[in-house]
């Protein structure tokens, strides 16, 4: 039982190019969530699915898509990254809303030049 | 708009001191309140939350919290800090709106010496 994984742990990209952080849980979890985290920021929801196929805007979209075509994974897109982004970004799950544990991965790592 | 103030982004102990971590929060509806932890380079980790119920909540590590609804606070307590305590904490809310996640504070670094 791996809980939430991450890839890649680190990157680092050129302004203007594009990438994906992969995020996979195998808790079979209905909800997950991508957060960014930045210093003397706390964590902000960038977006957020209540299952597969569905997807929703969180606090701080713009710049970013997800797409959640299986279950058990949750994809990050940045189409043109910016140094704006440079952050590390969380993924999480959890079984259900309001009172259910979020359980988190071990963060991304991104650094945009 | 439901929101969470840490008081305090750097809190510093001796190992056997009280641990007071300070978590006030704003929500219209009754909140569901968090405390998770954030050990360096890795994810954040469930401390402890109250929902409802018993408003001093035990969680793991020897922390607790208690729900004040009159101080709209949930501060976090140990007392007694050890040495593998350090690290960085968040207080969160969730208020129990449609389409809303968790709203986390801006989080507390704490430090202990020996």
């Amino acid at each position: 039982n791996a809980g939430v994984t991450q890839t890649p742990k680190f990157r680092v990209l050129k302004t203007g190019q594009s990438m994906t952080l992969l995020c996979a849980q195998d808790m079979n979890h209905e909800y997950m969530y991508w957060y960014r985290q930045d210093p003397g920021m706390g964590l902000r929801l960038i977006h957020y699915s209540v299952g597969e196929g569905t997807t929703a805007k969180g606090e701080v979209p713009d710049g970013y898509n997800v797409s959640r075509l299986k279950k058990q994974n949750f994809l990050l897109g940045l189409e043109s990254a910016a140094p704006s982004q440079t952050s590390v970004y969380f993924c999480a799950s959890s079984y259900g809303q309001s009172v259910e544990t979020q359980y988190f991965g071990p963060g991304t790592r991104l650094l945009v030049l | 708009a439901q929101s969470v103030t840490q008081l305090g982004s750097h809190v510093s102990v001796s190992e056997g001191a009280l641990v007071l971590l300070r978590c006030n929060y704003s929500s219209s509806v009754p909140p569901y309140l968090f405390w998770y932890v954030q050990y360096p380079n890795q994810g954040l980790q469930l401390l402890l939350k109250y929902t409802t119920g018993a408003t001093l909540v035990k969680g793991i590590n020897g922390f607790e919290a208690e729900f004040k609804k009159s101080e709209t606070s949930f501060h976090l307590t140990k007392p007694s800090a050890h040495m593998s305590d350090a690290a960085e904490y968040f207080c969160a809310v969730w208020a129990n709106q449609a389409g809303t996640a968790l709203i986390f504070g801006k989080g507390t670094t704490l430090s202990v010496s020996s």
